[in-house]
């Protein structure tokens, strides 16, 4: 069975860091792009960035192109995503998901989300 | 970049309805469209891919069609645990899938 797990959210406040984690398990991680996506509060969805198989191409939403940085480690089937210089309008449930085999297309599974809240 | 805009915001059916939600694109997208089902207080689940295929283990009566820039999304008999949001993404412009803003499906 497909498992993430996200872990490392919490309340910061605004210019502060925090590194999120992905915990991926029940597939062969390093086979799959993974992916970033966040939930304001009563929000809609938005894609935040992904990572290719081995890591040797990221990509970032504009709104957080120098402040957050993808990576992954596929010894430990695991992605992150550090996020420096919060902003309160990074304040959202994060999303890790797996993209579908083909690469970059649907996200066919994800984990329950971790809640980042960026407030003074 | 690719936008989609989904109609209607919300709705509210009665059990056996059936239910339609529409999903368009600022620019043709071919195929290249997905449905998802996000429960209260849960991560969104996958549906539908390629504008219509069913994702395995999803009910039949989730029925995804359309080509190019309008896509449908159809409940064929409303269930109650059908309470959600639901919403579409595409998947043409890489590497920046975008999503609709959602469809919020209330049970009567």
């Amino acid at each position: 069975e497909v498992q993430l797990v996200e872990s490392g959210g919490g309340l910061v406040q605004p210019g502060g860091s925090l590194t999120l984690s992905c915990a991926a398990s029940g597939f062969t991680f390093s086979n799959y792009w993974m992916t970033w996506v966040r939930q304001a509060p009563g929000k809609g969805l938005e894609w935040v960035a992904n990572i290719k198989k081995d890591g040797s191409e990221k990509y970032y939403v504009d709104s957080v192109k120098g402040r957050f940085t993808i990576s992954r480690d596929n010894a430990k089937n695991s992605m992150y995503l550090q996020m420096n210089s919060l902003r309160t309008e990074d304040t959202a449930v994060y999303y890790c998901a797996r993209d579908s085999v083909f690469g970059v297309e649907y996200f066919q599974h994800w984990g329950q989300g971790s809640l980042v809240i960026v407030s003074s | 970049a690719i936008q989609l805009t989904q109609s209607p915001s919300s709705l509210s059916a009665s059990v056996g309805d059936r239910v339609t939600i529409t999903c368009r694109a600022s620019q043709g997208i071919n195929s290249a469209l997905a449905w998802y089902q996000q429960r209260p207080g849960k991560g969104p689940k996958l549906l539908i891919y390629d504008a219509s295929s069913l994702e395995s283990g999803v009910p039949s009566r989730f029925v995804g069609s359309g080509f190019g820039t309008v896509f449908t999304l159809t409940i064929g008999s409303l269930q109650p645990e059908d309470l959600a949001t639901y919403y579409c993404q595409q998947f043409k412009s890489f590497p920046a899938p975008t999503f609709g803003g959602g469809t919020k499906v209330e049970i009567k």
